[in-house]
């Protein structure tokens, strides 16, 4: 089956307490990308990579690393959580650019404490 | 840098009746696309348009799209409860991106 995989689906952790969330996809697509939802705000694009190897700064970069060794993995890392950066976040790839169809995943609901 | 907004932002209505929703943008795009979003799940694609279109269908659903006004509107034939859920319309920026709006909930009653 086609799909984007997040994992953990959801996590409580501390502030400064380093974590990492886990995106995959088995649709060979190209482009990948995270972003946050949050309450009154919407969806925000974190970081997105159009390639291997290649990735890039979105709206709100602040505090977030990627990187993109595999065409099929996107992880997301917080090197020092703080509490807001508590939200949903979702991974999303499309088979070429930021232009296409994109295929979400289910989501990873993180609470920094 | 917010791009789309979609109007209402919240709807209610019943079962069998239409549901429209529209959207505004601000600047030039390639394409507009619409997704539904279920309570705290994953955005699914409902329809993409592009720019040289002016109207496009998929199933129950139909989407307009008139560039002069940059702008959008979604509707939703005969809901049905399983309509329920939060829709967002997307443009695209320079391929990089989508940029989501903020949404409409849509409630469905039986």
């Amino acid at each position: 089956e086609a799909q984007v995989t997040q994992n953990p689906r959801y996590l409580i952790t501390v502030t400064g307490k380093k974590l990492t969330v886990t995106c995959s996809q088995n649709m060979n697509h190209e482009y990948m990308s995270w972003y946050r939802q949050d309450p009154g705000l919407g969806l925000r694009q974190i970081y997105y990579s159009m390639n291997v190897e290649v990735t890039d700064k979105g709206d709100v970069p602040e505090g977030y690393k990627v990187s993109r060794k595999e065409k099929r993995n996107f992880p997301l890392i917080l090197e020092s959580p703080s509490p807001n950066q508590t939200s949903l976040y979702f991974c999303a790839s499309s088979p070429f650019s930021g232009s296409d169809e994109q295929y979400f995943g289910p989501g990873t609901r993180l609470t920094v404490t | 840098s917010q791009q789309g907004e979609e109007d209402p932002q919240a709807l209610s209505i019943q079962e069998g009746e239409n549901a429209t929703m529209n959207c505004s943008y601000k600047t030039s795009i390639n394409n507009l696309q619409w997704y539904r979003q279920n309570s705290g799940r994953g955005l699914v694609h409902l329809i993409l348009i592009r720019s040289n279109e002016r109207e496009k269908h998929s199933g129950r659903l139909r989407v307009t799209l008139d560039t002069s006004k940059k702008s959008s509107s979604l509707l939703i034939t005969a809901s049905r409860a399983a309509d329920t859920a939060s829709y967002f319309c997307a443009t695209d920026q320079a391929g990089t991106a989508l940029i989501f709006g903020k949404g409409t909930t849509l409630s469905v009653s039986s």
